[in-house]
């Protein structure tokens, strides 16, 4: 089973919105990060955050920690038709080195 | 260097079949990593490289598959045996080294179709 899983699977949302998608996971971790993938191509890194951090900023981006919930989320703010891909919550996990796992991405679609 | 570039980035083979690809991943990192991404998922773990050395396996790698990276730079990702189960899109993402932060840096990836 995977060790992220976002939430929802997949979100439609008009230019101009905020859109929020979610991360959980199962096990302790060292950081968490989120990643975008447009349609038929390479994964983007957008930002990470450490176990001990709680929220993050990078220009329209917001991203929340909660290791007590083991959730994380992804804010989206005043979204535009270019922010139309899936995105994927990455955990490094305590122990595990270099495997990093990838939840199964949230489809998020802006309609202008 | 503008990015990790994959070659090649298409493959078309028949069952039965090895095929190989390769990954040169941006010059001055010394992490290199190797993942699978069938349609609608998130991207599967294969395996990971410290420079040379491979230090990380998936138990989902079988003996079918082997990569290398012989001098710490490109690395390659060889599929013996081919299977309709392994069409997919092969993914490689190198990052620097730890201290110099955890972000990973992906090609645009090789679809493999197995027919």
């Amino acid at each position: 089973s995977q060790q992220g899983e976002e939430d929802p699977q997949a979100l439609s949302i008009q230019e101009g919105e905020n859109a929020t998608m979610n991360c959980s996971y199962k096990t302790s971790i060292n950081n968490l990060q989120w990643y975008r993938q447009n349609s038929g191509r390479g994964l983007v890194h957008l930002i990470l955050i450490r176990s001990n951090e709680r929220e993050k900023h990078s220009g329209r981006l917001r991203v929340t920690l909660d290791t007590s919930k083991k959730s994380s989320s992804l804010l989206i703010t005043a979204s535009r038709a270019a922010d139309t891909a899936s995105y994927f919550c990455a955990t490094a996990v305590h122990n595990y080195g270099q495997n990093f796992v990838f939840g199964p991405g949230t489809r998020l679609s802006v309609l202008p | 260097d503008t990015g990790v570039s994959q070659d090649p980035r298409h493959k078309i083979t028949k069952r039965g079949q090895n095929v190989t690809f390769r990954c040169d991943p941006i010059s001055e990192h010394n992490r290199l990593y190797w993942y699978r991404q069938t349609l609608g998922q998130g991207p599967e773990f294969l395996t990971y490289f410290q420079n040379e050395a491979q230090l990380e396996k998936s138990r989902l790698l079988s003996d079918r598959f082997s990569a290398e990276r012989p001098k710490g730079s490109f690395s390659t990702l060889e599929i013996q045996r081919t299977e309709q189960g392994d069409s997919a899109m092969y993914l490689c993402a190198s990052s620097p080294k730890p201290s110099q932060g955890n972000e990973q840096f992906f090609g645009p990836g090789t679809r493999l179709t197995v027919l």
